[in-house]
């Protein structure tokens, strides 16, 4: 597609329940990264993919949270167990270069209840 | 620990005036560094970006200035206009890893 597409672009969920947070990136972009945006906060970085490199997970902040990239191109994070402190709003981005032109989706706002 | 920092996080300026973001790195493997705009309800969008060989890159109204020495960045926007409200986010890349490190933002308010 034209840009980066994120679903659902809003998720209300039980303390407790799972969640899947979707990101389709531009087609070709080999570089993808999630990042999250809590209220008030800055964004803060939890994972990168780049190519078939092994993934960057340093910035997941914990072990309920995980995500893949199938096919070197949809990616998919989960997170488990879901807390309040996990409200926010999560986005993905993605790049050909790994440096360049990074492309942001419109982000997907988790709120646990 | 905040390897990128907007000590700013808020900017009141006059329509028509100059708006001056800062941004301050630690991290003395950056080579690269980016501003994104962010408005509610949307992904941040890139703005303008720089290559640590240079000291300054212009486009348009917009100027970032960067500073090596002092690991210190700069946009600078002018003249102002009321559609330039919005979050601005300093960004650094990593030239190890390439991994892309975000300040925590200022938002600028311009005025009429």
């Amino acid at each position: 597609g034209a840009g980066v597409s994120q679903s659902p672009s809003n998720k209300v969920t039980e303390k407790g329940k799972d969640v899947e947070l979707r990101c389709d990136p531009i087609s070709g972009h080999t570089a993808l990264y999630w990042y999250r945006q809590s209220l008030g906060q800055g964004l803060e970085f939890l994972i990168y993919f780049q190519g078939n490199s092994a993934p960057d997970k340093s910035g997941l902040p914990s072990d309920r949270f995980s995500a893949e990239r199938t096919g070197g191109s949809v990616s998919t994070l989960t997170i488990q167990r879901t807390q309040q402190e996990d409200s926010a709003v999560y986005l993905c981005a993605s790049t050909a270069t790994g440096r360049y032109g990074y492309t942001f989706g419109s982000g997907t706002r988790l709120t646990v209840v | 620990d905040q390897q990128v920092k907007q000590n700013s996080p808020s900017l009141s300026v006059q329509e028509g005036r100059i708006s001056i973001l800062n941004c301050d790195y630690t991290n003395s493997m950056f080579d690269y560094f980016l501003w994104y705009k962010k408005y509610p309800a949307e992904g941040p969008t890139f703005l303008i970006s720089i290559s640590s060989i240079k000291d300054k890159n212009e486009d348009g109204r917009f100027t970032v200035f960067l500073n090596k020495s002092a690991k210190h960045l700069s946009l600078h926007i002018v003249p102002s206009q009321p559609g330039d409200s919005a979050v601005y986010f300093c960004a650094a890349v990593d030239y190890n890893t390439d991994k892309l490190i975000f300040g925590t933002g200022t938002r600028l308010q311009v005025f009429p």
